[in-house]
């Protein structure tokens, strides 16, 4: 059974401040995607990796995919109250599986 | 723009009752998906569709059943709704490519009394 692991799983921070939340697994994933839920919303597909080392950005928000592909990083510069949601990570391992895995998520507060 | 629309934001129903949850996307995919989201658990998947009239069973499909007459349409049905199926329930779709791109619709929050 693959499982990802998201770390920190709450994070409260003022508005302003840089952040980094992990995604961790001991399995290898084809690609692995972000997305962010806000409350009583479904979440929303952010970005996805594929390749190993690959590092995309969005605005302020930077994401990496970890050299063996079982890891990634989402880094916030300057957050702002707009950021706060749940941030999940999901791992696809292509083939003939069709599902992904998600973490937990990490909850992000963001403080005016 | 693309869209998967859940039929009801909100839903309160007793105990025993059965339960109808509908989900259609307007993006073609093969793939749907029903999962339920819990504090502290995590999205878990119920079921999932990769064509129409196909079906596999999730991490959690006790107590549940799915149709899919067509393509855009999935269905979730409780059977006899008890109160630990009190959850947000989501669908989503993909296509049948590797990078498996979920596209979710914007919950049902369902309470069973």
């Amino acid at each position: 059974t693959q499982l990802l692991e998201q770390s920190p799983q709450f994070l409260s921070i003022q508005e302003g401040e840089n952040l980094t939340v992990y995604c961790n697994s001991s399995s290898v994933f084809s690609s692995l995607q972000w997305y962010r839920q806000e409350p009583g919303e479904g979440p929303v597909l952010l970005v996805t990796v594929v390749t190993g080392g690959e590092v995309k950005k969005l605005k302020r928000l930077t994401f990496q995919f970890g050299d063996a592909r079982k890891d990634s990083s989402l880094h916030i510069t300057a957050a702002q109250p707009g950021d706060t949601g749940l941030y999940l990570c999901a791992g696809g391992s292509g083939g003939s599986n069709y599902k992904l895995t998600f973490g937990k998520g990490t909850l992000l507060t963001v403080n005016p | 723009d693309v869209k998967v629309t859940q039929s009801s934001r909100y839903l309160v129903k007793r105990t025993g009752e059965k339960v109808f949850l509908e989900c259609v996307q307007d993006m073609d995919h093969e793939n749907m998906f029903w999962y339920r989201q819990d504090p502290g658990l995590g999205l878990r998947l119920i079921y999932f569709s990769y064509d129409v009239k196909m079906k596999e069973k999730g991490d959690i499909p006790e107590g549940y059943s799915v149709s899919r007459e067509k393509k855009e349409r999935f269905s979730l049905i409780l059977e006899s709704a008890s109160t630990n199926q009190t959850s947000m329930y989501l669908c989503a779709s993909s296509s049948p490519h590797y990078l498996l791109e979920a596209f979710f619709g914007q919950g049902t929050r369902l309470t069973v009394v």
